[in-house]
């Protein structure tokens, strides 16, 4: 069974700018939860979807956005990068919602905002 | 609100050490536990979860956690560790009236050879 994808796998672009991030889940996952990771921040929850709709948001501006096709990929958008926004983004999927069971990750786009 | 502390950020060890990483969570009610593991240039994987029942759960690699639940402690421990076992070592916990993971801030397992 092949794992989570993520696309790109890095990405450099200028303040201003905007960036959309891919994410293929398991196949047969139909939840999708987005992280953003830093150092010695841990993992700092985006969203979630399940089934095209989403389930949960967390506390990002506005400028993060998401959503989820009906064969479960997902993608991040990031409009008006920030310099603050240089992180790992880890997409993660899972058999269920809401975060109560294990989450299968991919291995993250490293985005560099210059 | 909820949150999960990992009271060390980096721990540093000599092979066959003893390890214990400490995670408490503030919440009263229900949760689930997880400890995830991330490999140099590896993926987060999962390496135990406690959801309920035996308070004492073991998982892949010879890791094993306690849920004290007065303590609202899960402590990840290894008896011996091994150099592979150099990793990032996140918990985090799923209260039952939150609709989200909570994170701890990881901590940073350096193994000496």
């Amino acid at each position: 069974k092949a794992g989570v994808t993520q696309t790109p796998r890095y990405l450099i672009k200028t303040r201003g700018q905007q960036v959309t991030l891919s994410c293929s889940p398991i196949s047969g996952h139909r939840s999708v939860s987005w992280y953003q990771q830093t150092p010695g921040q841990g993992l700092q929850f985006l969203f979630e979807y399940f089934s095209e709709t989403q389930r949960n948001k967390g506390n990002f501006p506005g400028r993060f956005s998401g959503r989820q096709f009906s064969n479960s990929r997902s993608e991040m958008n990031v409009s008006t990068l920030e310099l603050g926004d240089s992180a790992l983004y880890l997409c993660a999927s899972s058999l269920v919602s809401g975060g109560g069971d294990e989450q299968f990750f991919g291995p993250g786009t490293r985005l560099t905002v210059l | 609100a909820q949150s999960v502390s990992q009271h060390n950020h980096h721990v540093i060890l000599s092979e066959a050490a003893s390890l214990e990483l400490g995670c408490n969570y503030s919440y009263g009610g229900t949760v689930n536990l997880f400890w995830y593991v991330q490999y140099p240039g590896q993926h987060l994987q999962l390496l135990l979860k406690y959801f309920s029942g035996d308070p004492l759960v073991k998982g892949i690699k010879g890791f094993e956690a306690e849920f004290i639940k007065s303590k609202f402690s899960f402590n990840l421990r290894k008896p011996s560790v091994q150099w592979s076992d150099t990793a990032e070592y996140f918990c985090a916990v799923h209260p039952d009236s939150n609709y989200q993971l909570i994170w701890g801030a990881g901590t940073k397992l350096i193994i000496k050879p």
